[in-house]
């Protein structure tokens, strides 16, 4: 059965700085994995999805990679602000495109 | 820019009442996707329907919960009686298609509450 872990579970840090967020995943058999954006209290936001067969993808200031054969992926969030602050999830999907998720981070950027 | 819609946002019910939640996806996707998620948990699969038709519901617990897609458009998910431990965000997404390139967009989810 597919696990997903998160690291670290909460990280707080002042606006302006770059931080990384990890992800990492037991079955390494993945088609794709997604990153989202959780506010508190609603639904997800999809941020970037990366295909097995990519190494990253960039949007703006995010910046996702993927290693797959060792099972992790790391978002990069460059020049942190405090709007910045939520829960980001990864997910990885199998064939069937079911997505198993990770237990989130929780950011807080600090003006 | 479309959305997936889900109704109603909220939901306070007491233990062992009925509830129903509804989603429509948007429009096109062929793919829609049932989740619950547990507060500082990430989201689980309950169902995924293709059109009309389950894909997969081996998470759903058929004893107590119940989603059906009849026309292969919008989706209700039912629980029938609520129980404490049901207490838990619910969240539709949908996708152009099961295939592994698709992109899953979600909606913004019901807050259940059950007393």
């Amino acid at each position: 059965k597919q696990e997903v872990t998160q690291i670290p579970a909460a990280l707080s840090v002042p606006e302006g700085e770059n931080l990384v967020l990890n992800c990492s995943f037991t079955d390494s058999a993945i088609y794709n994995l997604q990153w989202f954006r959780q506010d508190p209290g609603k639904g997800l936001t999809s941020l970037l999805l990366i295909q097995s067969s990519q190494r990253e993808q960039t949007s703006g200031r995010l910046n996702a990679s993927l290693d797959k054969s060792s099972g992790r992926s790391t978002l990069y969030i460059a020049a942190s602000q405090p709007g910045d602050s939520a829960t980001y999830l990864c997910a990885v999907s199998n064939a069937g495109n079911m997505l198993t998720f990770g237990g989130g981070t929780r950011l807080m950027v600090k003006p | 820019e479309a959305e997936v819609a889900q109704s109603p946002r909220y939901k306070i019910t007491e233990k062992s009442q009925a509830v129903a939640f509804w989603c429509d996806p948007i429009s096109g996707h062929a793919t829609l996707y049932w989740y619950r998620q547990i507060l500082g948990q990430g989201p689980e699969l309950l169902v995924q329907f293709q059109d009309e038709s389950v894909v997969d519901d081996s998470q759903l617990p058929k004893d107590r919960f119940s989603a059906e897609r009849l026309k292969g458009v919008d989706s209700t998910l039912k629980i029938q009686p609520a129980e404490l431990g049901d207490s838990a965000m619910y969240l539709c997404a949908s996708s152009l298609d099961k295939g592994v390139a698709n992109e899953q967009f979600f909606g913004p989810g019901t807050r259940l509450t059950v007393l």
